[in-house]
């Protein structure tokens, strides 16, 4: 089955400083990868995904970028603000699984003013 | 209007208790989730839905046992709770292949 693996486990940076968050993934016929930020007690919400026909996709200060040779995603957030704080989980959807995703372990960013 | 509701928002028991958790969405999805959040943040399902048909029934232990009365509804029982339930039970919908998720706001279950 479908293996994501998310890289760093934490991450800190100062106020207006890029942040990037790798993922990969195991299952080559994997076709959908969202992205979910998770503040503390919240719930995940979606803040961005990414299909396997296309290789970037950005929303303001958040983009994804998608290698699927290489078998890897990428979240990258520019200009970060202390709301940006939180722990953030990139998942794939496995292939004829019934949208079945499988998420990576999370990452906690920090973001210090 | 909350989209995807779960009740209780928290849940204190003790050890061989049963118990229940509920969700509705009103978002008209035609698929449901239950996933576990341990105490390091790891998502893990457990179960899927689609209309009311059961479709993914991951490695989890008898004592869990998902119901959908209707396809806007996805209910959770526990038999004999053990310490190791302990964590958050999320709830999700959505709609169609490939798409992402609307969580419920979960249910933080603590077994004493």
């Amino acid at each position: 089955g479908e293996n994501v693996e998310q890289h760093p486990s934490t991450l800190s940076v100062q106020e207006g400083d890029s942040a990037v968050i790798k993922c990969t993934y195991s299952d080559s016929a994997s076709n959908y990868f969202p992205w979910y930020k998770q503040e503390l007690g919240k719930r995940p919400q979606l803040i961005i995904d990414i299909r396997s026909n296309v290789g970037e996709k950005k929303d303001q200060r958040i983009a994804v970028t998608l290698n699927k040779t290489a078998k890897h995603f990428s979240l990258h957030i520019t200009e970060t603000q202390p709301e940006d704080s939180a722990v953030y989980f990139c998942a794939a959807r496995q292939e004829g699984g019934y949208n079945k995703l499988i998420f990576g372990a999370g990452t906690r960013l920090a973001v210090h003013p | 209007d909350t989209a995807v509701s779960q009740t209780p928002k928290y849940l204190v028991t003790q050890m061989g208790n049963d118990k229940s958790i509920k969700c509705e969405q009103n978002l008209g999805h035609d698929t449901m989730y239950w996933y576990k959040q341990d105490s390091k943040k790891f998502l893990k399902i457990m179960f899927s839905y689609n209309n009311k048909e059961l479709i993914i029934n991951e490695t989890v232990p008898n004592r869990f046992s998902p119901k959908s009365p209707d396809k806007a509804h996805l209910n959770l029982h526990i038999n004999s709770l053990e310490l190791g339930d302990s964590a958050v039970y999320f709830c999700a919908s959505s709609q169609g292949e490939g798409a992402g998720y609307t969580f419920g706001s979960g249910t933080r279950l603590t077994v004493v």
